[in-house]
């Protein structure tokens, strides 16, 4: 079965510090791995694709690794702000297929 | 990427009754995606809709409960029938590039 999890579940940091999410996969055989921003009861932005053949991507204060071997992820953020508290989510590509992790939620004390 | 139009945002519906939520896309695309976010979860896989056939549906989803139209290649419906209070969720529509996948705005629907 493919499972994608996120760790963690929540974090609460203050304005200023680097820190990284973690997404793991089970089933390495995939076709891309995209990472999510939610904001509350809204829609889903796109942050990153990395493609499979892709070790990592960068934007901005973000940059996105990818280990198939090891079936993991990481998005690493610099400097974060209060505008980066969101719902944060690794979605990966099997097929046309969209697998999600449950999340981390973000916040970003001022 | 491509842009997706997506309405109603919210609406709030007597159990029982039925949704038509629409998602309009700025170019063609092959394939469109339904997803479903429950309160505190994740996004779960619907179905897919491709043009000119019919929607393909992930387990513990049916075509009567979930029916969904796809007349062009820039335009599809999800219905979301017979409504209970556990289909309160957020539901999106989603297409797919070499770009990434791209979605709606969401759909928040509220069943009293």
């Amino acid at each position: 079965k493919q499972e994608v999890t996120q760790i963690p579940a929540a974090l609460s940091v203050p304005e200023g510090e680097n820190l990284v999410l973690n997404c793991s996969f089970t089933d390495s055989a995939i076709y891309n791995l995209q990472w999510f921003r939610q904001d509350p009861g809204k829609g889903l932005t796109s942050l990153l694709l990395i493609q499979s053949s892709q070790r990592e991507q960068t934007s901005g204060r973000l940059n996105a690794s990818l280990d198939k071997s090891s079936g993991r992820s990481t998005l690493y953020i610099a400097a974060s702000q209060p505008g980066d508290s969101a719902t944060y989510l690794c979605a990966v590509e099997y097929g046309n297929k969209l697998v999600f992790g449950a999340g981390t939620i973000l916040r970003v004390k001022s | 990427s491509a842009v997706i139009s997506q309405k109603p945002s919210r609406d709030i519906c007597q159990r029982g009754t039925s949704l038509t939520i629409q998602c309009q896309v700025d170019s063609q695309v092959t394939m469109m995606f339904w997803y479903r976010q429950q309160p505190g979860q994740s996004l779960t896989l619907i179905a897919t809709a491709n043009q000119g056939s019919e929607a393909t549906y992930e387990s513990g989803f049916v075509i009567d409960k979930f029916p969904i139209s796809r007349p062009n290649l820039t335009f599809s419906t999800l219905t979301v029938s017979n409504m209970s209070p556990e289909d309160s969720s957020i539901y999106l529509c989603s297409v797919g590039r070499s770009s990434g996948y791209t979605f709606g705005s969401g759909t928040r629907l509220t069943v009293v």
